[in-house]
């Protein structure tokens, strides 16, 4: 079955950055993209921008430009999301999700990844 | 940036009850581009709508999806009980993809 499961918790001091991955399984990893989207406790969905595993063409939400890099690994069907110069309002669990293409629904989702940002 | 608005904030319903729960665009959506997800506590949204109204792989058709412009709808008929969770409404119509606040649909 089509499957994304992340990388484990996180906790990161803040200035610093993360690397979260996301392995897909049980369909074509390079005839879909991934999308990521981040969840701050107790609050709703946040997109954070898209990559397309054929190209590696990015779509970075606004709020995140210049601060995320998404990129992708064929050889090992792996998406990966970097968010540099933490904040403690950057902690949140941070899900990875399969979609199309850049203006597409997202199915599925991984299981998610809780990163703390905490001096 | 297109903001969708979701309402009510929460919905108190009984079991075998129908949901309503309402998505307003702030302008305009491309071809219906609207989905709609699930999400239970300490799990990864779901999807259960995209396209306005198609139903996802393995989504129950007591699911529904309506609308199209600005204004949607999700309804759920007989609320069965493992329907009680957060619902979320995500257009996917431009370069930004936005979500709504979500909408909690609890037991009364």
């Amino acid at each position: 079955q089509v499957q994304l499961v992340q990388s484990g918790a996180e906790v990161k001091k803040p200035g610093a950055s993360v690397k979260v991955s996301c392995k897909a399984s049980g369909y074509s990893f390079t005839g879909y993209g991934i999308s990521w989207v981040r969840q701050a406790p107790g609050q709703g969905l946040e997109w954070m921008g898209w990559i397309s595993v054929y190209n590696g063409n990015t779509n970075y939400a606004l709020n995140f430009q210049g601060r995320v890099t998404m990129t992708t690994d064929t050889s090992t069907s792996t998406a990966y999301m970097e968010l540099r110069s933490l904040r403690s309002d950057d902690t949140a669990v941070y899900y990875c999700a399969r979609a199309r293409t850049g203006g597409s629904w997202f199915d599925p989702w991984g299981q998610g990844t809780l990163v703390t940002v905490s001096s | 940036e297109i903001v969708l608005t979701q309402s009510p904030g929460t919905l108190s319903l009984s079991p075998g009850e129908r949901a309503t729960l309402s998505c307003r665009a702030s302008q305009s959506l491309t071809s219906s581009y609207l989905a709609w997800y699930q999400q239970k506590p300490g799990q990864a949204p779901r999807l259960l709508i995209f396209g306005a109204s198609g139903r996802a792989t393995g989504i129950p058709d007591r699911f529904s999806g309506s609308g199209s412009g600005t204004d949607f709808t999700l309804t759920i008929n007989k609320l069965e009980p493992e329907d009680f969770a957060v619902y979320y409404c995500q257009q996917y119509g431009s370069s930004s993809l936005t979500f709504g606040q979500g909408t909690k649909v609890e037991i009364k």
